[in-house]
């Protein structure tokens, strides 16, 4: 069985520019999750979606993120504009059931914003 | 004072050791309680998920919940280099709500 697929694995972007990641969930996983991951830190939550619905995403910066998943498979986040702290990496997970506690999460998207 | 604390090492002990890894919590709140190992470069991998207080064990991997002490532990039995890698405690109230990870801990198992 696939995995989370995720991409690119990395993006190396300039500041204020626009940068989109992708999320493939395992197949027949109705829930996917977008998290970011800071250097030596635990992943934090960012939005969470149940099929194409988003039923958490109070951490999620509106201002500059958003995030779709138009057909409850497949997702995008994107960032527009990036800033300097946004450098982190950005973890997608997905799980089965509607609830947060047994996840599969894909290998990330390492971004640096210069 | 964060949720939850987790000790970041590194840790580095020779193979066969066992190895104790831990996090302390402050919302009592917290019912549900997992470990995550998360290689370099990759995704966190779920390894243990317990309810409430009490003890698991899978292969060579013991999980400790002491709900009175707000304590939660990982025991590795004869570790191995391929447990090399970075051990994140997770946990929240119930299975709906978004979990609160621990900092994590960096483990060196040392051929």
């Amino acid at each position: 069985e696939a995995g989370v697929v995720q991409s690119p694995r990395y993006k190396i972007i300039e500041k204020k520019q626009p940068v989109a990641f992708w999320c493939n969930p395992i197949s027949g996983h109705n829930t996917l999750y977008w998290y970011l991951q800071n250097l030596g830190q635990g992943p934090e939550l960012l939005i969470r979606y149940e099929n194409e619905e988003a039923v958490d995403d109070s951490q999620l910066p509106k201002d500059r993120f958003s995030a779709e998943r138009l057909k409850g498979v497949d997702s995008t986040l994107k960032i527009q504009p990036a800033e300097l702290g946004d450098s982190a990496v950005y973890l997608c997970a997905s799980s089965l059931d509607s609830g947060y506690n047994e996840q599969f999460f894909g290998p990330g998207t390492r971004l640096t914003v210069l | 004072q964060k949720e939850v604390e987790q000790d970041p090492g590194p840790l580095s002990v020779p193979e066969g050791a066992i190895v104790s890894l831990n996090c302390t919590y402050s919302n009592s709140a917290f019912q549900y309680f997992m470990w995550y190992r998360q290689y370099s470069r990759k995704g966190p991998e779920l390894l243990m998920y317990t309810y409430s207080s009490g003890n698991k064990e899978d292969g060579r991997f013991t999980a400790q919940v002491d709900k009175s002490s707000k304590y939660i532990s990982l025991f590795i039995r004869d570790s191995q280099p391929s447990d090399s890698a970075t051990y994140l405690c997770a946990m929240n109230p119930s299975g709906n709500t978004p979990l609160v990870f621990g900092k994590g801990t960096r483990l060196s198992v040392i051929a």
